[in-house]
């Protein structure tokens, strides 16, 4: 199970700002960080939890291992305004967190 | 590049079946296991069912189990899902995914 917090979280342009991800158990590495904006397939941000994916800005940032992880924008821009998502593939079933959605 | 798409999403009512199609290039689809994953409209996210790299081996996901199938073909670089007894809480965007990559999805409704 995958607790993500906060939910929702409002923000300004330029705000530095952390979603955090806790797990029930221990799953090393096997995170990833998902962005989704309305009508889209999730993004691909973060994977093994601090790899950032080619081609995502720079501000996107992931860390932790175990059971705690966070991802962080250093300096949120008009187009990070979306619903991001953390999910484990360490262990089946595979889950997802509840989703935060980052909001003005 | 890895490239996921799915087919075969539609309109079907309640008791019906479907079957949808993930083809995947850019990489060797015969070394790597798959999943399929599903979004109910204003919905969190949800993991369906994974298949092995060979096929042998399955799981799934309890909403589903007994009522979907998943397989693949490696030779035609496919993976497939099997919807059967379909009902409204089926209705979603199915994604197929390999390891953190996801295809574009494809809508199922499920409706009279």
């Amino acid at each position: 199970q995958l607790t993500q917090s906060p939910s929702p979280l409002s923000a300004s342009v330029g705000d530095r700002v952390t979603i955090t991800c806790r797990a029930s158990q221990d799953i090393s590495t096997y995170l990833a960080w998902y962005q989704q904006k309305p009508g889209k397939a999730p993004n691909l941000l973060i994977y093994d939890a601090s790899t950032l994916q080619t081609g995502v800005p720079s501000r996107f940032s992931g860390s932790g291992s175990g059971t705690d992880f966070t991802l962080t924008i250093s300096s949120l821009q008009p187009e990070d305004f979306a619903t991001y998502y953390c999910h484990q593939l360490d262990s089946f079933p595979l889950t997802f967190g509840g989703g935060t959605q980052v909001e003005i | 590049e890895v490239q996921l798409v799915e087919s075969g999403g539609a309109l079907v009512q309640p008791g019906g079946s479907l079957r949808l199609s993930c083809l995947g290039s850019g990489f060797t689809f015969s070394d790597y296991t798959m999943n399929w994953f599903r979004q109910a409209p204003g919905k969190g996210l949800e993991w369906v069912a994974h298949i092995s790299n060979g096929g042998i081996t399955t799981y799934y996901a309890d909403s589903v189990k007994g009522r979907f199938t998943i397989s693949r073909d490696n030779a035609k670089n496919s993976m497939y899902l099997q919807m059967d007894s379909l009902r409204a809480e089926d209705t979603a965007v199915y994604y197929c995914g390999r390891g953190y990559y996801w295809g574009q999805g494809t809508l199922v409704t499920v409706s009279s």
